[in-house]
């Protein structure tokens, strides 16, 4: 079975600061992996996600994320944070075979942002 | 083309009631998927559905929840009995197809349930 950990439980960083949120995952192939951002009282939304290839991936909001097979690990980084970016980020893995279509998220990690 | 629609967004009810969550899945999207996330939580797995048909119930609770998505209509998440323990949000995810590698989901605003 296939899981998620972040060990960042809350994170602030000053508006202007680059930003690094650590995921790592267990999943025993090749995993998709997903970043969700979820502002206050909101839904989910899609940050980026990697299926195969370039193991760099850019996403929306100049988030990129970079998987790293021999780390286990889907790290989410930005140069430079705005205000805006305060929000919960969760790291989600799901499976490459059929039948196990769920996604599994990690507890998430809080991000505050300092002026 | 609108995203996934949920309603209520937000549901009060007693113990003892009966919730009823829906979901409309995004236009195309025939696969439908229900999350909850408890306070201060991530979001947990409940149930993935087709049109009319049930694909992994592994992380329904065994008594009280059930989940079905007719051939017409939205998707119904129905709590019977609710207890304080079931407040929580609920999440909604579509998706377009079964197809490994590009069936991203996409999640609905939620239903936030309060049980007095």
């Amino acid at each position: 079975a296939q899981s998620v950990t972040q060990p960042d439980i809350h994170i602030t960083v000053s508006e202007g600061a680059s930003l690094e949120l650590r995921c790592n995952y267990s999943y025993g192939a090749t995993p998709y992996l997903f970043w969700y951002v979820q502002s206050p009282g909101q839904g989910l939304q899609l940050l980026l996600k990697y299926f195969s290839g370039d193991t760099l991936v850019q996403g929306i909001k100049g988030f990129e994320a970079e998987f790293k097979r021999s780390q286990s690990s889907f790290n989410l980084r930005k140069p430079s944070v705005h205000w805006s970016d305060a929000a919960e980020y969760f790291c989600a893995v799901g499976a490459s075979n059929f039948g196990n279509e769920k996604l599994t998220f990690g507890t998430g990690t809080r991000l505050t942002i300092i002026p | 083309n609108a995203g996934v629609m949920q309603n209520p967004r937000h549901l009060v009810r007693r113990r003892g009631q009966e919730a009823r969550l829906r979901c409309s899945p995004m236009k195309g999207h025939s696969h439908v998927y229900w999350y909850r996330q408890l306070p201060e939580e991530g979001l947990k797995f409940m149930v993935y559905l087709q049109k009319e048909n049930i694909i992994d119930e592994s992380g329904m609770p065994k008594e009280r929840f059930s989940a079905e998505f007719p051939k017409e209509g939205p998707s119904i998440l129905r709590i019977q009995q609710v207890v304080r323990g079931d407040s929580a949000a609920y999440f909604c995810a579509s998706s377009p197809a079964r197809r490994v590698g590009t069936d991203t989901q996409y999640f609905g605003p939620g239903t936030r349930l309060t049980v007095l």
